[in-house]
């Protein structure tokens, strides 16, 4: 069964960069499926984040596509996220999942880290 | 983008009971894809429902989906204790994906 699990600095300084990576085990991310990133916040409830394959298709919410990246390390089977230039609004938990994606529109999340909370502030 | 709207904000409800939740889209969701997820306190979001009315692997036959176009339902048939949690619509249609601002089932 497969089991997600983020990593990453709890707290990070305005305008700063928030890097975060989610570590995957119990299957190997080059069989398939597509690799997300979804936050938390109570302002803003859950919001999508963007969406990678393991070969590297990645895709983006609009909203955050000038200051997001994500990327794959297949050797160590495991994705990350880069959120440059963040204020107190990107403050939320932050989750990995894996998704089910459907070309075109988006994708449903079945199994998901327990989540990391990343707070954004001096 | 897509707002779904969920309804009600909480529901008030004893075990054993029907639970019956909405979520309305701003627009007809594509193929119906229309997801949902149950929260419990402290834990990630669990996936309960895709594509409008199939259960994911492993969730008991007492939750169930239906609904197209604009308007979706989620039904917990009798609620076990277990239920009590938040509840998440999202769809995955139309991009960019959206989810709902969710329904709280407590007890009563």
């Amino acid at each position: 069964q497969v089991q997600l699990r983020e990593s990453g600095p709890g707290l990070v300084k305005p305008s700063e960069t928030l890097s975060l990576t989610c570590n995957v085990s119990g299957y190997s991310m080059s069989r398939g499926y597509y690799w997300g990133w979804i936050r938390q916040s109570p302002g803003k409830g859950l919001e999508w984040i963007g969406n990678i394959y393991h070969s590297g298709p990645t895709y983006y919410n609009p909203s955050l596509r000038s200051r997001v990246t994500m990327s794959v390390d297949k050797s160590k089977n495991q994705f990350s996220m880069r959120l440059t230039s963040v204020t107190a609004a990107d403050t939320a938990v932050y989750f990995c999942a894996r998704g089910v994606y459907y070309a075109g529109s988006g994708s449903y999340h079945e199994s998901w880290g327990r989540g990391t909370l990343v707070s954004v502030s001096s | 983008e897509t707002l779904l709207t969920q309804s009600p904000g909480t529901l008030s409800l004893s075990p054993g009971e029907r639970a019956t939740l909405s979520c309305r889209a701003s627009q007809a969701i594509n193929s119906n894809y229309l997801a949902w997820y149950q929260q419990r306190p402290g834990q990630a979001p669990r996936l309960l429902i895709y594509a409008a009315s199939t259960r994911a692997a492993g969730i008991p036959d007492r939750f169930s989906g239906s609904g197209t176009g604009t308007d979706f339902t989620l039904t917990v048939s009798r609620l076990e204790p277990e239920d009590f949690a938040q509840y998440y619509c999202q769809q995955y249609g139309i991009s960019p994906q959206t989810f709902g601002q969710g329904t709280k089932v407590e007890m009563k």
